[in-house]
């Protein structure tokens, strides 16, 4: 069956840089895009980008460009999520979700990061 | 992209039907049929529930359905049961290779 594991929670300060990782297993990680949705305390699902997991190319949203970074690791079937430069308004659980056409079809358990000093 | 507007809450008694809009644009819901809905529960991952405007994923129950008409996108809860109180939210391409999530709706079942 398809899964996506998310990393665990993380504890940050600001200026601090994490790295959020997503492995999927299941089906071919080369066949679906990957996508990152954040989601702020109390707040809504926003859309931050997604990966192509055969070129590697990633596409950014609006206000996730510059300290965001989506990378892959094909040989493990891994999507990571870098943020740099850490703010407290960074604060929030980050998803991953496989991309089905236009849709995420399957998502992963979620990854708090807290950024506190 | 701004957010799709959805309705900050909605309600209903077990057994009735509740819709739920999401209002975007030409250039998002109107402009492709690429709308999804996902159902939230308190601390637990979005799931998949519509996609595609109105297709259902396998296993999600036929109580749920979407549609679309214009730049308004709908899904719509029959038979409504206590397991449906969640949170459920829009989403739709936006062009450019690009997705734009609604703002999210609280279903409360009274």
């Amino acid at each position: 069956q398809v899964q996506l594991v998310q990393s665990g929670s993380e504890l940050k300060k600001p200026g601090a840089s994490v790295k959020v990782s997503c492995k999927a297993s299941g089906y071919t990680f080369t066949s679906y895009a990957m996508n990152w949705v954040r989601q702020a305390p109390g707040q809504g699902l926003e859309w931050m980008g997604w990966i192509n997991t055969n070129t590697r190319n990633p596409t950014y949203a609006q206000g996730f460009t510059g300290r965001f970074v989506f990378s892959l690791d094909t040989s493990v079937a891994t999507a990571y999520l870098e943020i740099t430069s850490l703010k407290a308004e960074d604060t929030a659980v980050y998803y991953c979700a496989r991309s089905n056409t236009w849709n995420h079809d399957y998502w992963g358990q979620g990854t708090l990061v807290t950024v506190s000093s | 992209q701004s957010a799709l507007t959805q309705p900050r809450s909605v309600s209903g008694s077990p057994g009735q039907s509740v819709t739920i809009s999401c209002t975007g644009t030409s250039s998002d819901v109107g402009g492709y049929k690429y709308v999804s809905w996902y159902q939230q529960h308190p601390g637990k991952a979005p799931k998949l529930m519509i996609y595609d405007v109105s297709k259902r994923p396998s296993g999600v129950p036929d109580r749920f359905s979407g549609s679309k008409s214009g730049n308004t996108a709908s899904l719509t809860i029959s038979g409504l049961q206590a397991e449906d109180e969640a949170d459920y939210y829009c989403c739709s391409y936006a062009g450019t290779y690009t997705l734009v999530f609604g703002g999210g709706t609280k279903l409360t079942v009274l």
